[in-house]
């Protein structure tokens, strides 16, 4: 079965601390994507990840893969109230046509 | 990465009929996906649009209630058929950018009431 589990679901913290975003996946995959959506709005593509051991930044994010693990983690350092939105994974799953699996997101709420 | 234009944004529709959902590409793309993301839920395919070939759907998916239509290369439509409150959604079209990943339209909130 391709399954793709995202924890936590819901998130809540301050200003200036680092979490973590976990996405775990039930089989090989040839790719995995981290996606950002705001209230109302669609979907931002933030990382795509390839190979594992994969490190991708952007600003106060920080998204890894380690395929063997079969685990993706997106990292956030120093949170800013900006960064309050949805966190989905997605992943590509290379033993089903390439079907792209999309986890049940991570609401993310930064308190100032 | 790809530019879509997506319309209608929103729409507030009476049960019973139809709305169609266009999705228009920048660039020539093989695949067009469309997807369904309930409120405060996760994405989930409607199906898959090839041009030149029906569409492929996803299972709870059925093409007298999601038509789809892929003319050409750039350009698609959703219809959501004999709409009930049930359908209220929003509606995504995607295409996939190698390296880019997938870019999404701007959805449409549908209504149904």
């Amino acid at each position: 079965e391709l399954k793709v589990e995202q924890n936590p679901l819901f998130l809540s913290m301050q200003e200036g601390k680092n979490y973590t975003i976990y996405c775990n996946y039930s089989t090989t995959s040839d790719r995995l994507y981290w996606y950002r959506q705001d209230p109302g709005k669609s979907l931002e593509s933030l990382f795509v990840l390839l190979s594992n051991g994969a490190v991708k930044q952007e600003g106060r994010l920080m998204a890894s893969l380690d395929t063997k693990a079969r685990l993706s983690t997106l990292h956030i350092t120093a949170a800013v109230h900006d960064l309050s939105a949805t966190y989905f994974c997605a992943v590509r799953f290379m033993d089903s046509n390439y079907q792209l699996i999309w986890g049940a997101g991570t609401k993310l709420i930064i308190k100032p | 990465s790809a530019v879509i234009s997506q319309k209608p944004s929103r729409d507030i529709c009476q049960r019973g009929t139809s709305l169609t959902i266009q999705c228009q590409v920048d660039s020539q793309v093989t695949m067009m996906f469309w997807y369904r993301q309930q409120p405060g839920q996760s994405l989930t395919l409607i199906a898959t649009a090839n041009q030149g070939s029906e569409a492929t759907y996803e299972s709870g998916f059925v093409i007298d209630k999601f038509p789809i239509s892929r003319p050409n290369l750039t350009f698609s439509t959703l219809t959501v058929s004999n709409m009930s409150p049930e359908d209220s959604s929003i509606y995504l079209c995607s295409v996939e950018r190698t390296d880019y990943g997938y870019t999404f339209g701007s959805g449409t909130r549908l209504t149904v009431v």
